[in-house]
């Protein structure tokens, strides 16, 4: 079957650095996104990745590894508006997307 | 460029009734998929519509339908709504690019089922 794991919640410093990862299998591989998801709002897009390697784009960069399935968001510089979900998702042969539960990103001061 | 919209935003329905909710996508996005959002689940792909015509489905009960018009306008129907149907529904929209399809989400409509 197709699968996408992340952690379920993560705690951060402002100011700090984090790391949230996602691991897939999926049938086939057309690019795997990140999306931000306050609460209560509708997902919204941050990164794309296709090719392996690190994608910066500003406080966030995504890596992405297609031998280990495996990708990560990494935020730095903490902001309180940085609390939020972080739904990771995998477009598969049929470029569906399949998506992760999402991660729980808390942010203390 | 207008968002994508939803309607309505907020619903309460009890077991047993159907209910309707509607999606507009972003103007020129012919593609339109259906989500179901829980706390227990995260998304949940329930269809996608291109061109009027559903191109994916995921795993949800006969229940779960849905349709697009040909100004891409989508609905979803729900029949015999079911306790565990409380959900957020999102619609996402893409411009259909052959592979690289990123989805802008509407507002979500949140259905409450008592």
């Amino acid at each position: 079957g197709q699968n996408i794991d992340q952690p379920t919640e993560m705690t951060a410093t402002e100011g700090a650095i984090v790391q949230i990862n996602c691991t897939y299998q999926t049938s086939g591989f057309n690019g795997l996104f990140w999306y931000q998801q306050h609460a209560g709002e509708a997902p919204t897009f941050l990164s794309y990745n296709v090719l392996d390697g690190l994608e910066e784009k500003g406080r966030f960069s995504s890596f992405l590894s297609r031998s280990k399935g495996y990708s990560y968001l990494l935020l730095k510089e903490l902001q309180m508006k940085d609390s939020a979900s972080y739904l990771c998702a995998v477009g598969d042969s049929n470029y569906q997307l399949i998506w992760g539960a999402g991660t729980k990103l808390i942010i203390k001061p | 460029k207008a968002g994508v919209t939803q309607t309505p935003r907020y619903l309460i329905k009890t077991r047993g009734q159907q209910v309707t909710l509607s999606c507009s996508p972003i103007s020129g996005h012919r593609s339109v998929s259906w989500y179901q959002q829980t706390p227990g689940q995260g998304l949940q792909f329930l269809f996608e519509y291109f061109s009027e015509t559903q191109r994916n489905k995921g795993n949800f009960p006969g229940r779960f339908s849905g349709r697009q018009f040909s100004n891409s306008r989508s609905e979803m129907n729900v029949s015999t709504l079911e306790l565990g149907d409380s959900a957020l529904y999102l619609c996402a929209s893409s411009l259909f690019t052959g592979g690289r399809e990123i989805g802008f989400f509407g507002p979500g409509t949140r259905l409450t089922v008592l």
